[in-house]
């Protein structure tokens, strides 16, 4: 049982340049989430779909873009990155959006230099 | 505005008792949750609480006050393997999560 699966594990990109990060879930949840961790900070939302076709912005949307084209799939663009995006990018994923319980994957380690 | 307070750090004993307190404010809320964290890992599910009181799971509890904005984990018996990050979000009235810094907690032997 794979649950949550996010690619690449690490990256480090140079500024300016495009980035998409992978995020499939095998679990037919429909609510999906990508969050981002700085050290000192909670986690802060970037985008959220409630179900697959729509998506929604959460607390920190800027320089970000998400699609939900099917159940499985929720991809996470940087369309040009800056320095500022270095950080710990994890997709989770639950059941309904009233469910409580996340399911994480273990993570995408981005360095933008 | 939508705030989690809880502390940054604590240290405790092997096989000893830790209480960990989280308070928030939140526009309208609908659960409290605990998640747990290992370093460089990704957050587990721990707990959820909606109604006022104590939900014990094994070595875990978790106790809610909502008339107070509180909540507190608490882990009895200990271990090593207890060390980690203890993640306190409270859900507000649109149903997302709003997420405290963390408390690491370091168990010593």
């Amino acid at each position: 049982i794979a649950g949550i699966t996010q690619a690449p594990t690490s990256q480090i990109l140079a500024a300016g340049r495009r980035m998409t990060l992978r995020c499939t879930q095998d679990m037919r949840h429909n609510a999906m989430y990508w969050y981002r961790q700085d050290l000192g900070l909670g986690l802060r939302l970037i985008h959220y779909s409630n179900t697959a076709g729509t998506t929604g912005k959460g607390e920190v949307p800027d320089g970000y873009s998400v699609s939900r084209a099917n159940t499985d799939d929720f991809p996470l663009t940087l369309a040009s990155a800056v320095p500022s995006q270095t950080s710990v990018y994890f997709c989770a994923s639950s059941a309904l959006v009233e469910t409580g319980e996340l399911f994480f994957g273990e993570g995408s380690r981005l360095t933008v230099l | 505005g939508q705030n989690i307070d809880q502390p940054t750090e604590m240290t405790a004993t092997e096989g000893a008792i830790v209480q960990i307190n989280c308070t928030y404010q939140t526009s309208g809320f609908n659960g409290l949750f605990w998640y747990q964290q290992h370093a460089g890992e990704a957050p587990t599910f721990l707990s959820y609480n909606v109604l006022d009181g104590l939900e014990e799971k094994g070595r875990f509890s978790s106790f809610l006050s909502r008339s107070k904005g509180y909540s507190y984990l608490l882990l009895k018996e200990l271990q090593m393997k207890d060390s980690a990050s203890y993640l306190c979000a409270a859900r507000d009235s649109n149903y997302q999560l709003i997420w405290g810094a963390g408390t690491k907690l370091i168990i010593k032997p």
